[in-house]
């Protein structure tokens, strides 16, 4: 069965600084892997994902992913944190082999701090 | 492009009542799913319907919900009779398809809150 672990339920990290959001999964077959955010009263938005080529992804608003294969990880990552950037951030993955659901991490909140 | 549309945003109602959403996906989306985000939790699958036939409803709890989408367009989920564990937000989402590739869209969801 697919799982996925956000280790921190919270990141705190100043403004300008650079920002990791933690992320590791385990699928039976190859990963398909998403980040999304989630603002207070809002939906989900999309970030980046990954399927397949360059380890680093890079997606919306100056975020990046790097996949791990050996450490089976996809941590999120910033250069420099904005206040703007303070939510809640899900990691999510499918085997790419079947059609199974999409299955999310319990989320990481991140608050940046001016 | 418009987005996922819900609702209502937000539901009170006590424990054996009855309630029902309401997903507007986006035009052209095939494929529309039903999450529960319970508080702490991430989203998890509840139904997922492509067009108007039912893909996945293997973690429906199907004695006391339900859902259709009669004409492969909106959507509604019912509960009936609510319990207190029922307490979530219901996140609807769609897709262009239901392959793997395709991405996932969500709608602001609607926050139940049974007393």
């Amino acid at each position: 069965a697919q799982s996925v672990a956000q280790p921190e339920d919270q990141v705190n990290v100043a403004e300008g600084n650079p920002l990791t959001v933690k992320c590791t999964y385990s699928v039976s077959g190859n990963p398909y892997l998403f980040w999304y955010v989630q603002y207070p009263n809002r939906g989900l938005q999309f970030l980046l994902k990954y399927i397949t080529g360059d380890n680093l992804v890079k997606g919306s608003y100056g975020f990046e992913a790097e996949f791990n294969k050996s450490q089976t990880s996809f941590h999120l990552k910033k250069p420099s944190a904005l206040v703007s950037d303070s939510a809640l951030y899900f990691c999510a993955v499918r085997d790419l082999g079947g059609n199974t659901p999409l299955v999310f991490g319990k989320g990481t909140r991140l608050s940046v701090i001016a | 492009e418009a987005g996922v549309a819900q609702s209502p945003r937000y539901k009170i109602i006590e424990k054996r009542q009855s309630v029902a959403f309401w997903c507007n996906p986006i035009s052209g989306h095939a494929t529309l799913y039903w999450y529960q985000q319970i508080l702490g939790q991430g989203p998890k699958l509840l139904i997922q319907f492509q067009n108007n036939g039912v893909v996945d409803d293997s973690q429906l709890p199907k004695d006391r919900f339900s859902a259709e989408r009669l004409k492969g367009v909106d959507s509604t989920l019912k509960i009936q009779p609510a319990k207190l564990e029922d307490s979530a937000v219901y996140l609807c989402a769609s897709s262009l398809g239901q392959g793997r590739f395709y991405e996932q869209y969500f709608g602001p969801g609607t926050r139940l809150t049974v007393t």
